[in-house]
């Protein structure tokens, strides 16, 4: 069974800082997702990881897989208050398409 | 850029109510999926389908079933609603099965009274 595990689930941050979230997942995929969501809102695609060693960077956020470790990271760079949402990271299998997610982050970020 | 609409985007329904939501693919996207998202949670995969054929189930209760029509658009079907069917369900479509993007519509919060 497919498991995808997030830390923190929960984060509180001033603008300026940096940190990353983390996201773990128990067998092998070739395919990490990162999606945002606003309160409310839908799901906004940020990234797609599809190689292992894949880095890829949007404004402050960047993101990285290491397939070998089952790991991926997302990166916020000097916070600012417009990126407080939740953030998930989602996994799919290469036989089956549908999307595994992790439990999500909460970012909130004080001025 | 078209995106995926889904309708209605608010639904109150009663206990053992009936409710269809609706979704409407990215033109030329033949695959579509459906999420339930409880509050606070992560989204749980529903169901999929591809070029009109059910592809993927996932944690899909018996009282839901769905269909993808000749037109690609796809309806979730839900009988005798229960208080924990209140949440976002959201339907996303990819350009086809394998095709590593989905993209989420803006989802339908169905409320269980």
């Amino acid at each position: 069974e497919l498991k995808v595990e997030q830390n923190p689930l929960f984060l509180s941050m001033q603008e300026g800082k940096n940190y990353t979230i983390y996201c773990n997942y128990s067998t092998t995929s070739d395919r990490l997702y990162w999606y945002r969501q606003d309160p409310g809102k839908s799901l906004e695609s940020l990234f797609v990881l599809l190689s292992n060693g894949a880095v890829k960077q949007e404004g402050r956020l960047m993101a990285s897989l290491d397939t070998k470790a089952r790991l991926s990271t997302l990166h916020i760079t000097a916070a600012v208050h417009d990126l407080s949402a939740t953030y998930f990271c989602a996994v799919d299998w290469d036989s089956n398409y549908q999307l595994i997610w992790g439990a999500g982050t909460k970012l909130i970020i004080k001025p | 850029a078209a995106g995926v609409i889904q309708s209605p985007r608010h639904l109150i329904k009663e206990k053992r109510e009936t409710a269809t939501l609706k979704c409407y693919p990215i033109p030329r996207h033949d695959t579509v999926y459906w999420y339930q998202q409880g509050p606070g949670q992560d989204p749980q995969f529903l169901i999929s389908f591809y070029e009109k054929m059910q592809s993927d189930k996932g944690s899909i209760p018996d009282r839901f079933s769905a269909q993808q029509f000749s037109d690609y658009h796809s309806e979730l079907n839900m009988s005798s609603l229960e208080l924990g069917d209140s949440a976002l369900y959201f339907c996303a479509s990819s350009l086809t099965r394998g095709s590593y993007e989905q993209y989420f519509g803006p989802g339908t919060r169905l409320t269980v009274t």
